[in-house]
């Protein structure tokens, strides 16, 4: 697709499982974030890949969130055993990273995580 | 990455011009500034960004001062839809890892 493309879109899960939300960046960036945003909150960096580097995960929460990224392309972030604080909504972008316009980042919609 | 200051909330007419401000004093001569904004917590948009030259495109314009520590996002007029938080933030062009983006300025058009 043109844009980034996040899936779910809305996940309701209930305290204790995991949850995995999908990224698809778009086609020939090089890199990807993830961010997270809390009701009325700012944006929380989580986690940044870059090619083939290994990951920046200095913004991951807890050792309960981790994210890969397969064959320079989709991402998935996993939550495990969830919890209510982590409620927020996902938000995954992407940039080519390199050429003047290299570090303009593009989001995806985001996907809406209630823990109940 | 260089820190920016923006004023947390602004007001603007509707029809008129909306100038937000962003104050970047220890920008580094590689550092490029950018402009985002975000509508009910949907994904941040680009705007805008520029490196000392002013810039203008289809949404708004960026006016960055002469010693580059300061710069004003412009949007000439401003709609209902265009309510929403704006983010200033310096980086470089190329490379370098994420981004951060701060309490933005809440800008709110009043009808």
């Amino acid at each position: 697709g043109a844009g980034v493309s996040q899936s779910p879109s809305n996940k309701v899960t209930e305290k204790g499982k995991d949850v995995e939300l999908r990224c698809d960046p778009i086609s020939g960036h090089t890199a990807l974030y993830w961010y997270r945003q809390s009701l009325g909150q700012g944006l929380e960096f989580l986690i940044y890949f870059q090619g083939n580097s290994a990951p920046d995960k200095s913004g991951l929460p807890s050792d309960r969130f981790s994210a890969e990224r397969t064959g320079g392309s989709v991402s998935t972030l996993t939550i495990q055993r969830t919890q209510q604080e982590d409620s927020a909504v996902y938000l995954c972008a992407s940039s080519l990273l390199s050429g003047t316009a290299g570090n303009t980042i593009y989001f995806g919609e985001g996907s809406w995580l209630t823990v109940v | 990455d260089a820190k920016t200051t923006q004023p947390p909330s602004m007001d603007c007419a509707e029809g008129r011009a909306a100038n937000l401000p962003c104050n970047h004093s220890t920008i580094s001569g590689n550092e490029y500034v950018y402009w985002y904004r975000q509508i009910h917590s949907q994904g941040p948009q680009y705007i805008i960004h520029g490196l000392k030259n002013n810039e203008t495109n289809e949404m708004a314009s960026l006016i960055i001062t002469e010693d580059r520590k300061s710069s004003t996002l412009i949007l000439p007029h401003a709609t209902l839809r265009d309510t929403a938080v704006y983010y200033c933030i310096v980086r470089v062009a190329e490379g370098g890892n994420q981004f951060y983006f701060g309490t933005g300025t809440s800008l709110t058009v009043i009808p």
